[in-house]
């Protein structure tokens, strides 16, 4: 079974600062992995999908890499702002996806 | 309607009543799913389809059913609630299909909080 772990669970940073946050997956037979966004209250937003080929993505201030063989990806966040306060979540799609239980990121003005 | 809707947004519901929680997708979308939220536990597949006419069951299917008549619609039903359905209840869809792809990018509901009393 498909184990994805999100480290840390919790972040917080001032203004300005780069976020890395951190999923590992136990299986690497995956098709892709998918980073999302939630706000409090609110559904998924997705942020950026990295097929299984690819090594990264990017999208704006958002980097995400992904290293199959070693089970892991992470996304970086760019001079963070207050706005990018939320939950992310990484899943992976190995024919369904499973998701880690999420970083909650706080940005401090 | 521009992506996915969900019907109720919130909904109180007293133990062993029958209740449909509806999902509408714009987007033409081949596979549609549902996932229940909990704190401590994520998000977990429910219920599946990857296209109109099949269903498959996801990691906790026990006490749902769904149906998918045509591409749009993909509503979930709790026959007889139970506290411990109590959750968010998110749906899903994608244009992939199948997950062979690689690019089966999905796309998520504004959710249905859901309290079984």
């Amino acid at each position: 079974k498909q184990e994805v772990t999100q480290i840390p669970a919790a972040l917080s940073v001032p203004e300005g600062e780069n976020l890395v946050l951190n999923c590992s997956f136990t299986d690497s037979a995956i098709y892709n992995l998918q980073w999302f966004r939630q706000d409090p209250g609110k559904g998924l937003t997705s942020l950026l999908l990295i097929q299984s080929s690819q090594r990264e993505q990017t999208s704006g201030r958002l980097n995400a890499s992904l290293d199959k063989s070693s089970g892991r990806s992470t996304l970086y966040i760019a001079a963070s702002q207050p706005g990018d306060s939320a939950t992310y979540l990484c899943a992976v799609d190995d024919y369904k996806l499973s998701f880690g239980a999420g970083t909650t990121v706080t940005v401090r003005a | 309607i521009a992506g996915i809707t969900q019907a109720p947004t919130s909904q109180i519901l007293a133990a062993g009543r029958r209740m449909t929680l509806r999902c509408t997708q714009d987007m033409r979308h081949n596979a549609m799913y549902w996932y229940r939220q909990d704190l401590g536990l994520g998000l977990r597949l429910i219920h599946y389809s990857n296209t109109a006419g099949t269903t498959g069951k996801g990691e906790v299917p026990d006490g749902y059913s769904v149906s998918r008549a045509n591409t749009d619609d993909f509503p979930l039903t709790l026959a007889s609630a139970v506290p411990s359905q109590t959750s968010v209840y998110f749906c899903a869809s994608s244009d992939g299909g199948t997950s062979g792809s690689g690019l089966n990018e999905q796309f998520f509901g504004p959710g249905t909080r859901l309290t079984v009393l």
